[in-house]
This record gives structure tokens, C-alpha cells and sequence, in this order.
């Protein structure tokens, strides 16, 4: 099992649309939650960190669920901008490490 | 504006040839990493610097070397690239460890490429 899993996509969504992304990982010593948004061929770029008691960013919103080990992040009103791949990104337990998912692909068109 | 700067941007090497990979930061952050990406793959630690103390991932290969001669910044060495060694590598910093909440912060990564 990977420590971090993801539905890699691409989800096509027109603009407008609400799009949600799911987000499992395995250490339950887990203790960082981030979501990184990665344009193609550009570097990982902070979108949001993740608080166990949710937290909202305009359109974007994420979710902690430490019982069931995943996150989730909604994003409303998509804009043709916000298509890139979005990587869901826990810390290793009790360690420096990032544990990066594969991400999942946004393509959101006219 | 304070950041994390790669050079060169890309960089072409021979099978064989050894290549160095700089990376540095105004951020003033403790801690420096290495990853490497491939094509649909997730970013890969390679290693990574708590100021002075290295930590090498158990799986990275011996080809790949790392030096941090200050805090602003850290050089990744690949002493005899292969074919597969063709990637994305990225610099990271932090100001503390991640465990405790803190963010990396990406440079915009040096895409190597071995003829």
C-alpha cells in the first residue's frame, strides 16, 4: 500500500463546477496535512495546510478525517486557472520527511 | 522578494559525466532538501540538511552526493549520470521540520537531461 493515495484523474469539470479530491495516506503518526498545486513542468507550490478542523481559502476547502486517514479538498467555482495537478502531502509520522501522492490531474474547461 | 533559486534551469550532461546541481535560498530557512521528479511520479527525497546534518535517504543511490557549505546554500552532485537519472530535481526549504507543521517552499527545480 502506498503511504500516500490518490485518484490520479485527469478530472475534466466545465468552469463553474464544484470539484472534489480524495486523499488517503497510511501512517496513522501522521501530524501535517498540505495540499500542493503543481502546474505541468513548474515546481510543487503550497496551496493549503490542512487543520483537523477544516479550513477554507476562498474557493478552495479542505478536509481532515484523522479517524478514516484521508483529507479531502473541494474546490467551488472552478476557473479555467485552476487546472493543474493537485498533490495531497502528509508528513512521515515523527520525522522531517514529506510524503508526496502522485496527485490528481484538473483539466477544467470553457 | 525573498525565495529559493535553482540554476541552471536545465542542464544537458553525457552518460558518465558528472554534474552539479545548485540550489539557494534568502528564505534564511534551517533545513534543505533534494527531490527528484519524474514524468506523472511524485517528487522523491533524495536527502535533506537540518543546518549542517545531513540525512540520506536509505534508498538513494550512492551515484547522488550532496553538499551544504552555509545555510543559504546546497549543491546536489550526481558523480556518473545515467539514462535514468533524466528528471525534475527540485530544491525544498523549511524553516523547521515538517512534523511540526512547517511548509516547504520549492525552488523551480533544474530538469536534467543525460545523452
Amino acid at each position: 500500500r502506498k503511504e500516500v493515495e490518490q485518484d490520479p484523474g485527469p478530472f475534466n469539470v466545465p468552469e463553474g463546477a464544484t470539484v472534489a479530491f480524495n486523499c488517503t495516506y497510511s501512517n496513522s503518526a501522521s501530524q501535517s496535512f498540505f495540499w500542493y498545486r503543481q502546474d505541468c513542468r513548474k515546481e510543487p507550490k503550497l496551496l493549503m495546510s490542512v487543520y483537523s478542523s477544516g479550513n477554507e481559502d476562498g474557493r478552495f476547502t479542505a478536509q481532515l478525517n484523522r479517524a478514516s486517514q484521508y483529507i479531502s479538498l473541494l474546490i467551488r467555482d472552478s476557473k479555467l486557472s485552476d487546472s493543474a495537478t493537485y498533490l495531497c502531502v502528509v508528513n512521515g509520522g515523527n520525522t522531517d520527511k514529506l510524503i508526496f501522492g502522485t496527485g490528481t490531474r484538473l483539466q477544467v474547461f470553457p | 522578494d525573498a525565495m529559493v533559486i535553482q540554476n541552471p534551469r536545465y542542464q544537458v550532461t553525457q552518460f558518465g559525466k558528472p554534474v552539479t546541481l545548485s540550489c539557494s535560498q534568502t528564505l534564511n530557512h534551517n533545513v534543505m532538501y533534494w527531490y527528484q521528479q519524474k514524468s506523472s511520479q511524485a517528487p522523491k527525497l533524495l536527502f535533506h540538511y537540518y543546518d549542517k546534518d545531513f540525512n540520506n535517504e536509505a534508498d538513494t543511490p550512492d551515484n547522488f552526493q550532496s553538499r551544504r557549505p552555509n545555510t543559504s546554500f546546497c549543491f546536489l552532485d550526481i558523480r556518473s549520470p545515467g539514462l535514468g537519472d533524466a528528471a525534475m530535481y527540485l530544491c525544498a526549504t523549511s524553516r523547521g521540520v515538517t512534523g511540526a507543521g512547517e511548509t516547504q517552499y520549492f525552488g523551480p527545480g533544474t530538469r536534467l537531461l543525460v545523452l
